[in-house]
């Protein structure tokens, strides 16, 4: 029962670098999130994913690129980060069939630090 | 588009007693689903309860109940017999009803419960 798997936990990177954060769920969900986690915004939509081949921007998609070639596989990658991308990501996905009243499921979430 | 608030960032309870935590949202839908999620200091996301806006009782699981006033757009968590697995942060979601809004939750800003022994 593995879910969905954030790599990595935490990441600290600096200004101007690029970097990655993977996604894998192993239930082949179609629906895909990104969010990012801020003290006194809770959780904030970045990107989604309704199925492979098909991402659509949410809330805060500035400064943030995805992909999702796999069902299984969602990757985010800032392209060029800076410290306001200073937090912490989460992951999610959501049952299909279950009706759109279906809660998600999140992974554990990557702190990632920009210096 | 939908906000959720919660108004109140930090609240304490004594274990063993009741604790009611607020949120409201603001939305023109009338089909729409409603969330409270846990966290605790392992970061995970635990759904807690769920609620959906057709119907007119209140959910309920096991300790934890809601309070929805749909006209008032009000939404708020009742946790009862407080126990120190309680403390975490907890946040209100907001979903719409629609199928084109792509499942998305909107959340709102966590309120930080802690629990006294």
């Amino acid at each position: 029962d593995a879910g969905i798997t954030q790599s990595p936990r935490y990441k600290i990177t600096e200004t101007g670098r690029q970097v990655t954060l993977m996604c894998h769920q192993t239930w082949s969900h179609s629906y895909m999130f990104w969010y990012r986690q801020d003290l006194g915004h809770g959780l904030r939509l970045i990107y989604y994913s309704a199925a492979a081949d098909i991402t659509d921007k949410g809330e805060v998609p500035d400064g943030y690129v995805v992909s999702r070639s796999k069902t299984e596989n969602f990757p985010l990658t800032l392209e060029s980060a800076t410290r306001s991308q200073t937090s912490v990501y989460f992951c999610a996905s959501r049952r299909d069939h279950a009706g759109i009243g279906s809660p998600l499921h999140f992974g554990n979430g990557t702190r990632l630090t920009v210096t | 588009a939908q906000t959720v608030t919660q108004s109140q960032p930090e609240m304490s309870v004594q274990e063993a007693e009741t604790v009611t935590l607020s949120c409201t949202y603001d939305t023109s839908e009338s089909d729409y689903y409603l969330f409270w999620y846990k966290q605790p200091p392992s970061r995970q996301m635990i759904l807690v309860i769920r609620q959906e806006a057709y119907k007119q009782q209140n959910a309920t699981e096991n300790r934890f109940s809601v309070n929805f006033q749909k006209a008032a757009k009000s939404f708020s968590l009742k946790i009862s017999d407080s126990q120190l697995g309680d403390a975490a942060m907890y946040f209100c979601a907001y979903r719409s009803g629609e199928e084109t809004s792509g499942s998305r939750l909107t959340f709102g800003e966590g309120t930080q419960l802690t629990v006294n022994p």
